[in-house]
């Protein structure tokens, strides 16, 4: 499975757009992009997700590059109750069964 | 739909106890996993199970043994509990293939002394 790079910490202000890096330079072909959060000490929630073109639902966009090596997960109006450790994993939906996740970014969005 | 359910929520151990973590999942998911997360750090892969009556080793296996007791159930068993195991413990599952949104139990918090 390919592995990701993300920053350790970001901050955002409340009201403002949080855009989350990922970098996944050796995705493959068959793989996804997945991102999760986990709120304090809950268990991960699902987020989003994207093979190469841009996604949105009611939680947030995932902006893919068209090189497939690097994305961006966009919260447009953070709040407060975002404040979370977000992660970025890359798994292909067949063959592998693993999800493994790193350490993801923990973002802080400040009132 | 009560989801992923892990029991119990909290565990006090001493070492060289042995314990198993349950969990079960009322989503008809043929995969489940159990992860470890350690303070300030990530989840790791302990170990999963892709369908029922398969087991596979994740990331940090050593000191545990699973059983996929049936489609709904994955144990986490620690047969000789060490102080190196103190960690939340996450249990989750997903359906195999194609969308593969995991679903995560609110955590089993074990401190072992």
């Amino acid at each position: 499975d390919a592995k990701t790079t993300q920053p350790p910490s970001m901050d955002c202000a409340e009201g403002r757009a949080a855009n989350l890096p990922c970098n996944h330079s050796t995705i493959s072909g068959n793989e996804y992009v997945y991102w999760y959060r986990q709120i304090h000490s809950q268990g991960p929630q699902y987020i989003i997700h994207g093979l190469k073109n841009n996604e949105t639902n009611e939680m947030a966009s995932l902006i893919i590059t068209e090189d497939r090596k690097s994305s961006t997960l966009i919260l447009p109006h953070a709040t407060l109750r975002d404040t979370a450790v977000y992660y970025c994993i890359v798994s292909p939906t067949v063959g592998s069964e693993k999800l493994v996740f790193g350490k993801g970014t923990k973002l802080t969005v400040n009132p | 739909n009560a989801g992923v359910t892990q029991t119990p929520k909290f565990q006090v151990l001493k070492t060289g106890q042995s314990m198993t973590l349950q969990c079960a999942q009322d989503m008809n998911h043929n995969s489940m996993y159990w992860y470890r997360q350690d303070p300030g750090m990530g989840l790791r892969l302990i170990y999963y199970s892709a369908s029922e009556g398969t087991t596979d080793k994740g990331e940090v296996p050593n000191g545990y043994n699973v059983s996929r007791l049936n489609k709904r159930e994955f144990s986490l068993r620690l047969e000789s509990a060490a102080p190196s195991q103190t960690s939340v413990y996450f249990c989750a599952s997903n359906s195999r293939g194609g969308f593969r949104e995991a679903f995560f139990g609110q955590g089993t918090r074990l401190t072992v002394v």
